[in-house]
């Protein structure tokens, strides 16, 4: 019944290797979003898409590459992993790009690169 | 740039204090704000959802003002219990599909 579910909840990797983050949200919502928490808990805003299209690219370096396959989907692949990208990466969704309704965010993804 | 400041950054205070977390913002052109809270490891929990028509939102002990002219949100908690020991992170929102966080409250209850 989770409204935004992510997986996996936790990844630990090499520097250099690739992974991907999944979320989905079954909140019929047309507008997805990634945030990444750093160490001092601070969110900022990476992705935001709208019906399966880009709307926001935050200055976020190109190793990152979301993907939308339909508007409940939003997957985060990240390519040559660093040491930097450990944190906790939030998915959330809204009903549409004004969040006239708030955000709904899943339960994060703490990613640790060694 | 929008800019969103919340004081102070951590909180302790004893279980049953009325208690005031404060949430400022450099832009007022704002569609609405939210308040969230987050347990440590977890994801984020809606609090309250304040449009940028309305003062006040009020949910059972938490109620959130806005003041969109000057820039500032408060949220008010009743009677705090240790239960409410938590981050708790403001977010506004201009209605261009993202929205701008806060620095954070944590906050302690002591029983």
């Amino acid at each position: 019944d989770t409204a935004v579910s992510q997986t996996p909840k936790y990844l630990v990797t090499q520097m250099g290797n690739d992974k991907s983050i999944k979320c989905e949200q079954n909140l019929g919502h047309d507008t997805m979003y990634w945030y990444k928490q750093d160490s001092k808990k601070f969110l900022k805003i990476m992705f935001s898409y709208n019906n399966k299209e880009l709307i926001i690219n935050e200055t976020v370096p190109n190793r990152f590459s979301p993907k939308s396959p339909d508007k409940a989907h939003l997957n985060l692949h990240i390519n040559s992993l660093e040491l930097g990208d450990s944190a906790v990466y939030f998915c959330a969704s809204s009903q549409d790009g004004s969040g006239a309704y708030g955000y709904t965010f899943g339960s994060g993804t703490r990613l640790t690169v060694v | 740039k929008q800019e969103v400041t919340q004081i102070p950054a951590a909180l302790s205070v004893p279980e049953g204090e009325n208690l005031v977390l404060n949430c400022s913002f450099t832009d007022s052109a704002i569609y609405n704000l939210q308040w969230f809270r987050q347990d440590p490891g977890k994801g984020l929990t809606s609090l309250l959802l304040i449009q940028s028509s309305q003062r006040e939102q009020t949910s059972g002990r938490l109620n959130a003002s806005l003041d969109k002219s000057s820039g500032r949100s408060t949220l008010y908690i009743a009677a705090s219990q240790p239960g409410d020991s938590a981050t708790y992170l403001c977010a506004v929102n201009r209605g261009t599909y993202k929205y701008i966080f806060g620095t954070g409250t944590r906050l302690k209850v002591l029983a």
